[in-house]
């Protein structure tokens, strides 16, 4: 168990839709990352926050978006999808011992 | 912009043998850490091993270690004895050590059979 969690697991909707992806770091982590990775892919790297400020952005669509909270869980948004928006889509945080602990991510399916 | 490379994209090893996967990255920083994990078919991302630049001694973690080469910037990955269950996709992946850019680069996989 790496001690991020990320909700929901699996979740199949319909294009054109929107949907939440939900993360929370493991406890004292301040760092969270969202990667994205297809069918057989690589891991591409989304956003990044850091203590609830956006720290750096990478291929992300402008119809995703992303924030984090307060309580340092953050949330990914994620609208009009298409169905090459079917992806695994990965949490992940760290501390500054240099390596990402990731979540189980959530599976997305769109029909 | 550092990358790291992979260009490996599936190999092949017979069960108790020993496999090496290759990793190269670009970077102009002299400080980083680099590391290399593992997707089994769970697709859960699972630490191998780490290798901080500053560290001229190789790490090892059980039949795990990797060949760090600082200089010509690989980093590969040696897997002893393999065993069916290290069947997966590796990642090779660099992250700078400042502060101001923690941004983790991954390359694009190794996808690792084992052979019984």
């Amino acid at each position: 168990d790496s001690g991020v969690t990320q909700t929901p697991k699996h979740l199949i909707t319909a294009t054109g839709q929107r949907v939440t992806l939900r993360c929370s770091p493991r406890s004292g982590d301040l760092s969270v990352y969202w990667y994205q990775q297809s069918l057989d892919q690589g891991l591409q790297f989304l956003i990044q926050y850091y203590n609830g400020e956006e720290r750096a952005k990478g291929n992300i669509l402008e119809r995703f978006s992303a924030q984090q909270f307060p309580d340092l869980h953050s949330e990914l948004n994620l609208s009009s999808l298409e169905l090459g928006d079917s992806a695994l889509y990965f949490c992940a945080s760290h501390r500054g011992t240099g390596e990402l602990f990731f979540g189980e991510g959530s599976r997305l399916t769109v029909l | 912009a550092q990358t790291v490379t992979q260009s490996q994209p599936e190999m092949s090893v017979q069960e108790a043998e020993t496999v090496t996967l290759s990793c190269t990255y670009d970077t102009s920083e002299s400080d980083y850490y680099l590391f290399w994990y593992k997707q089994p078919p769970s697709r859960q991302m699972i630490l191998v091993i780490r290798q901080e630049a500053y560290k001229q001694q190789n790490a090892t973690e059980n039949r795990f270690s990797v060949n760090f080469q600082k200089a010509a910037k690989s980093f590969s990955l040696k897997i002893s004895d393999s065993q069916l269950g290290d069947a997966a996709m590796y990642f090779c992946a660099y992250r700078s050590a400042w502060e101001g850019d923690d941004k983790i680069i991954f390359g694009k996989g190794t996808r690792l059979h084992i052979l019984p």
